[in-house]
């Protein structure tokens, strides 16, 4: 099994750009979630969703779009990127929900915007 | 607003020694904290959850509510110890994490 698998690992944007961070995952889970780091930060909720055609807001969800076609894939889509979404984004999934605590991440897609 | 706080960004011990890391937190809720940890080159991964009040590699964390804490304890730090630590509270569908503790382990 792979896990978590995001694509791609790094990026580097101009302001004003538009892209996709990949999220997939093969194990089944239904619940699945976005995560950005800033430096000297924790991990802060983006968007996350209890299964397919279901998705909800985080804590910090502004200029960012999700969506979730199927158990599998869950990505992070950025309209028009801005310099304040220079971050490390992590993807991670869960049998169980949240209930549990227990997430699966992936390694991380580092994004730089210019 | 949910917050957790660890006031330590690094902490260095040495093998043998007694750890503890810190973590605060702040919510309005029945509060449920986790520990996560992510060694060098590995992926975060979940330590210990307050709920099952388990001991898991010789951590053990209480959860404090009156002080609001929930302080990582080992009272002897081995060398493969050596990793980050990020603690990290539930609210509704998500958690939210601390900035993270740097643990080094010295020989």
């Amino acid at each position: 099994n792979a896990g978590v698998t995001q694509t791609p690992k790094f990026q580097v944007l101009k302001t004003g750009q538009s892209m996709t961070l990949q999220c997939a995952q093969d194990m089944n889970h239904e619940y699945m979630s976005w995560y950005r780091q800033d430096p000297g930060m924790g991990l802060r909720l983006i968007h996350y969703s209890v299964g397919a055609g279901i998705t909800d807001q985080g804590e910090v969800p502004n200029g960012y779009n999700v969506s979730r076609s199927t158990t599998e894939d869950f990505p992070l889509r950025l309209l028009s990127a801005a310099p304040s979404q220079t971050s490390v984004y992590f993807c991670a999934s869960s049998s169980t929900g949240i209930d549990t605590g227990e997430l699966f991440f992936g390694e991380g897609s580092r994004l730089t915007v210019l | 607003a949910q917050r957790v706080t660890q006031p330590e960004k690094l902490l260095s011990v040495f093998k043998g020694a007694p750890v503890e890391l810190k973590c605060n937190y702040s919510y309005s809720g029945s509060p449920e904290l986790f520990w996560y940890v992510q060694y060098s080159r590995q992926r975060l991964q979940l330590l210990l959850r307050h709920i099952s009040r388990e001991s898991i590699k010789g951590f053990t964390a209480d959860l404090n509510k009156g002080e609001t804490s929930f302080h990582l304890k080992k009272p002897f730090a081995q060398e493969e110890d050596s990793a980050m630590y990020y603690c990290a509270l539930r609210w509704g569908e998500g958690l939210t994490f601390g900035e993270g503790t740097q643990l080094t382990v010295n020989p």
